[in-house]
């Protein structure tokens, strides 16, 4: 089936840098791309996705790339501030079911000072 | 603004006892999801309902089942709990394909 890879388990990046998360997937088929983020100790809230008929689309500070070729899309932040430090997950769903989305194991962002 | 609320935010279950958690929307979405986060597993989809009366298996949908009486009502049930079970339970509502909308999870514990 279905597999979303998120290959940084950890990222730190200095308050005002630009962080880069990265997932791939594995299912050709796959059309839609959520990211959610959870701050510690709470639930998980939807940030931004991203939809296979673009392969850009930004959002204040965030910024979703698509590359379907390489079955591989990031999650943007720029000027990063203290209250960006999170887990962050992104996630698949497949063209034959768009109910099932898949997550990745999430990227602890931390802002550091 | 989208609601999903949760209820017991925190159990704590014998084993082989019967667990039952609570999930209501406000959304008026037709699909919700029940899902566990362990650490270094990530989110796992347990069981999700596309609508009143429908239930489907998730990707680890041994050892619970779920129930969907209503547009609004999800609950996710253990008959029988073991200490494996032991989790954080997030519900969520959307309607695919686009964003969820998480409740505020559930911490079992199963001694």
């Amino acid at each position: 089936g279905e597999k979303v890879e998120q290959h940084q388990s950890t990222l730190s990046v200095r308050e005002g840098d630009s962080a880069v998360i990265n997932c791939t997937y594995t299912d050709t088929a796959s059309s839609y791309f959520p990211w959610y983020k959870q701050e510690a100790g709470k639930s998980l809230h939807f940030v931004i996705d991203i939809r296979s008929n673009v392969d850009r689309k930004q959002s204040q500070r965030l910024t979703v790339l698509l590359d379907k070729k390489a079955k591989r899309f990031s999650l943007h932040i720029t000027a990063t501030q203290p209250e960006d430090s999170a887990i962050y997950f992104c996630a698949a769903s497949m063209e034959t079911n768009a109910y099932k989305v898949i997550f990745g194991k999430g990227t602890h962002l931390h802002v550091l000072p | 603004e989208a609601a999903v609320t949760q209820s017991p935010r925190n159990k704590v279950a014998v084993t082989g006892g019967k667990v039952t958690l609570s999930c209501n929307q406000t959304n008026n979405h037709n699909n919700m999801y029940w899902y566990r986060q362990d650490t270094g597993h990530g989110l796992r989809l347990i069981h999700y309902s596309y609508g009143a009366g429908s239930t489907e298996k998730g990707d680890i949908p041994d050892g619970y089942k779920a129930s969907r009486p209503s547009q609004e009502n999800f609950s996710l049930i253990l008959e029988l709990a073991t200490p494996s079970q032991t989790s954080v339970y997030f519900c969520a509502s959307g309607d695919a394909p686009s964003g969820q909308y998480f409740g505020p999870g559930t911490r079992l514990t199963v001694l």
